[in-house]
């Protein structure tokens, strides 16, 4: 079974504060993915990276950037949290080989921004 | 740019009778469709695809999913509801980029609520 682990399910960080996520997969996947999910408005790509130091933006990159130094780690950073970005933040991951597309997701972390 | 729809904030269904979740896709060339649920404080978990072939797709759980190409729809049906199916179901679409990066876009998701 394909497993994505998440740093943490809750985190609760202050205004101002440099805010780090943590996304692990075992499956050896290529492709990695961070999205914000809110309701009513699904899930929004934040950053995406199909190789170890390569990312693209997403849809919602402002507020945020992406590390990937390794495979199998991708870490979502806020350079300075804000109330807007309480969120649950959702780490997927997905195999570049050709014709198996879809994603497979971590429990996902709640971030609250006081 | 690839979009999917889904019409339906939330569906109402009593246990043991069919039910039905509804995307409606936007894609410019051949459609590849995702359906995902979502548990309570939990990850998506992935349900089944259509990439081609078999307009009817089976997958997990006892869901299964019809792809109409004339009405751009991929309808997610299950013929007898549970209450252990309630949950939030998302749509997906692929989108089309080069060298083996996947990007998927996701519907806003459907709330499922199967009551006794």
């Amino acid at each position: 079974d394909v497993k994505v682990t998440q740093s943490s399910r809750y985190l609760v960080k202050r205004t101002g504060e440099k805010v780090f996520l943590e996304c692990v997969q075992d499956m050896d996947h290529e492709n990695m993915f961070w999205y914000r999910q809110d309701p009513g408005l699904g899930l929004r790509l934040i950053y995406f990276s199909y190789d170890v130091k390569m990312k693209e933006k997403g849809d919602i990159p402002e507020g945020y950037s992406v590390s990937r130094e390794k495979k199998e780690r991708f870490s979502l950073i806020l350079e300075s949290a804000s109330t807007n970005q309480t969120s649950m933040y959702l780490c997927a991951s997905s195999s570049a080989a050709g014709g198996v597309y879809e994603q497979y997701f971590g429990p996902g972390t709640r971030l609250t921004v006081t | 740019a690839q979009s999917v729809a889904q019409p339906e904030d939330q569906v109402n269904v009593a246990e043991g009778n069919p039910l039905t979740v509804k995307c409606t896709y936007s894609v410019s060339g051949n459609p590849y469709l995702f359906w995902y649920v979502q548990y309570p404080n939990r990850g998506l978990q992935f349900l089944l695809k259509y990439i081609t072939g078999d307009n009817l797709v089976k997958g997990s759980y006892g869901f299964e999913a019809e792809f109409n190409k004339s009405q751009t729809s991929f309808h997610l049906k299950k013929p007898s509801a549970l209450v252990s199916d309630s949950a939030l179901y998302f749509c997906a679409v692929r989108d089309w980029l080069t060298g083996g990066r996947n990007k998927l876009t996701f519907g806003t998701g459907t709330q499922l609520k199967v009551e006794l």
